[in-house]
Parts: structure tokens; sequence; C-alpha cells
């Protein structure tokens, strides 16, 4: 299967301030997500990266404090925006191409102070 | 409502003693159902799908629509086993998935 690069690995950042992730694969893919990882809970979908258009969000999450890019079909870019200390979460990107299963970046520990 | 019930946080058994993580799970519809594995500073990656059938590191998982199961079994553990195991469903060929809350499986020397 593909490989995901997932920068950074870990940040910590002061409330009120924005960090973008990124995410590569390293081969063409159809489908591109984002998770977050609570501390203690389990994965929760935030959104798929719909390539040249808007993202798709699901329920509880919104545009403005999740906005998303994906401009190519191996690239796509996750903004927290105006974090809070309840932002703290593992985000993680997932990829997957025709018919076969997601496969997942090591991902993006953030922690919000 | 799509959910995913894991009902064990953490599972401890000894080396050699057989191992079943339980999944159950709810869908209006036919899901996919899978396994992933997550070692201790590695990345998450499937264990097992329910439509490929086959058997990994000497797990395996069977389908039971009726009991709306996906049980994850193996009959000897090994050390090299203790990770984090997460059961998740997707729509037929969506790949978002649900994940279930994750079981810790300890095997103990």
């Amino acid at each position: 299967s593909a490989v995901i690069s997932q920068k950074p690995s870990r940040d910590i950042c002061q409330r009120g301030t924005s960090l973008t992730i990124q995410c590569q694969v390293d081969s063409q893919v159809t489908m591109m997500f984002w998770y977050r990882q609570q501390p203690g809970q389990s994965l929760t979908l935030i959104a798929t990266a719909n390539q040249g258009s808007e993202a798709t969000y699901e329920s509880g999450f919104v545009i403005d404090k999740f906005p998303i890019s994906r401009p190519n079909l191996t690239f796509s870019t996750l903004t927290v925006s105006n974090m809070s200390p309840e932002d703290s979460s593992i985000y993680l990107c997932s990829a997957s191409g025709v018919n076969t299963e997601a496969f997942f970046g090591q991902g993006t520990r953030l922690t919000v102070v | 409502a799509q959910r995913v019930t894991q009902p064990e946080k953490l599972l401890s058994v000894f080396k050699g003693a057989p191992v079943e993580l339980k999944c159950n799970y709810s869908y209006s519809g036919s899901p996919e159902l899978f396994w992933y594995v997550q070692y201790s500073r590695q990345r998450l990656q499937l264990l097992l799908r329910h439509i490929s059938r086959e058997s990994i590191k000497g797990f395996t998982a069977d389908l039971n629509k009726g009991e709306t199961s996906f049980h994850l079994k193996k009959p000897f553990a090994q050390e090299e086993d203790s990770a984090m195991y997460y059961c998740a469903l997707s729509g037929p060929g969506t790949y978002k998935y649900i994940f279930g809350t994750g079981t810790r499986l300890k095997v103990l020397a």
C-alpha cells in the first residue's frame, strides 16, 4: 500500500493561534480523510477532503474551525483554527484507492496551551 | 444509529492462551468491517477486512450478521501481539470509517 507522510509530527501551540497540518501520499489516491483522536478516545472522522472542491464535513465539524484543502490527488492540508486546549488531540490523515482499504499517516500530536 | 462497540478497554492474556477481541456493530445496510492494529510507536495499519476472509498473523474474524458481530480471534497469543486493536466499519466502498473505542491487548510472558 502507499505511504502517507504527515507534517508536523507534533506541535505545542498557543491558544488562539492556528496550525496547518500537511498530508502527502506517495501515489495517487481516490479518497483522503482527516480524523481526530482526542485523549483516551477513539478516532472520529472530521471530513472527507475533495480534490478541487470544498471538503465534506461530518456532523459536529465546520469549515471555519477546520478548513481543509486538497489541490491534487496526493496532497491535503487540515488547519485547526483559533485553537483552544480542547483541540489538543492527535490528528490523522487517511487515504484510500479504488477498492482498497484506507491507510493512515503517523498522526500529528497537537497540544494547545 | 451507526456505531461500533468494543466492550473491553483492556484484555490481558498469557502467552499461548486463546484471544478473542469483541466487536459489535450497528448499521443500516451492509457495512464492510475491518480490524486495524496499532503497535507501540507505529501507525495504524490494517489487520483484516471481512470480505477478504484471510488469516493475518494467525488472526481471523468472522462476520456474524445475525449477531452483528465481528470478533477477532487467535488460538495462541504471542507477546508481539500486544497492541491496540480497533474495529471499524464503513459503508460499501466508501472507506469512511466509524471506529470502536479500541481494545488494548497485553500478552503476558
